[in-house]
């Protein structure tokens, strides 16, 4: 079958770090482009970040130079490092699979809470 | 960054009825642009992609639209199961940026 299924959040104090996994079945996470999305309490859809199968990486403004995303191609698995972290990435956070360049999200996690508070 | 639009922001419908709703972006997208249905407490999912294709396993009564800044996604007759959040997207450049989202709600 294939799934993602996201690990990792919790309650995490403004300025700490979180990790969050995204652990793949059914498909390679190296051979497609992945993706992370989040969503705040009362708010939209907001996409992160993505690496696309050669590696390269982008990020929203609102987290870059603050998070990072990687993958590790032996446990096909995708991660989001999440440092110095505010109030304001209180959120569901999202893996998301997206088949190519120019395609939409086809397969999405269960999402995972990350809650920023002291 | 390319900024996404959608209208309206929330509407009341009838099951049977037809919705629309529409997505603009602020500069060309191509075809590049896809929809999403959002319930509460569920994953996103990918209803139609490349503006028109549907995403398989979608039911038929989904249908999109248009090309380069101005898209629409219609339901033509709504179910149940359809009273939703529904978001346009672009993947035409990053940041993949999302609309603001159509509640569609029962009237």
């Amino acid at each position: 079958e294939v799934q993602l299924v996201e690990s990792g959040g919790g309650l995490v104090q403004p300025g700490g770090s979180l990790r969050l996994s995204c652990a793949a079945s059914g498909f390679t996470v190296s051979s497609n482009y992945m993706n992370w999305v989040r969503q705040a309490p009362g708010k939209g859809l907001e996409w992160v970040s993505v690496i696309y199968t050669g590696g390269s990486t982008f990020y929203a403004d609102s987290v870059k130079g603050r998070f990072t995303i990687s993958r590790d191609n032996s446990k096909n698995t995708l991660y989001l490092q999440m440092n110095s972290v505010r109030a304001e990435d209180t959120a569901v956070y999202y893996c998301a699979r997206q088949y190519g360049g120019g395609d939409g999200f086809d397969i999405w996690g269960q999402g995972t809470m990350v809650t920023v508070s002291s | 960054d390319i900024q996404m639009t959608q209208s309206p922001s929330s509407l009341s419908a009838s099951v049977g009825d037809r919705v629309t709703i529409t997505c603009r972006a602020s500069q060309s997208v191509s075809n590049y642009l896809n929809w999403y249905q959002r319930i509460p407490g569920k994953a996103p999912k990918l209803l139609i992609y490349a503006a028109s294709s549907l995403q398989s396993g979608v039911p038929s009564r989904f249908s999109g639209s248009g090309s380069g800044t101005d898209f629409t996604l219609t339901i033509s007759s709504l179910q149940p199961e359809d009273f939703a959040g529904y978001y346009c997207q672009e993947t035409y450049t990053v940041p993949f940026t999302f609309g603001p989202g159509t509640t569609v709600d029962v009237k």
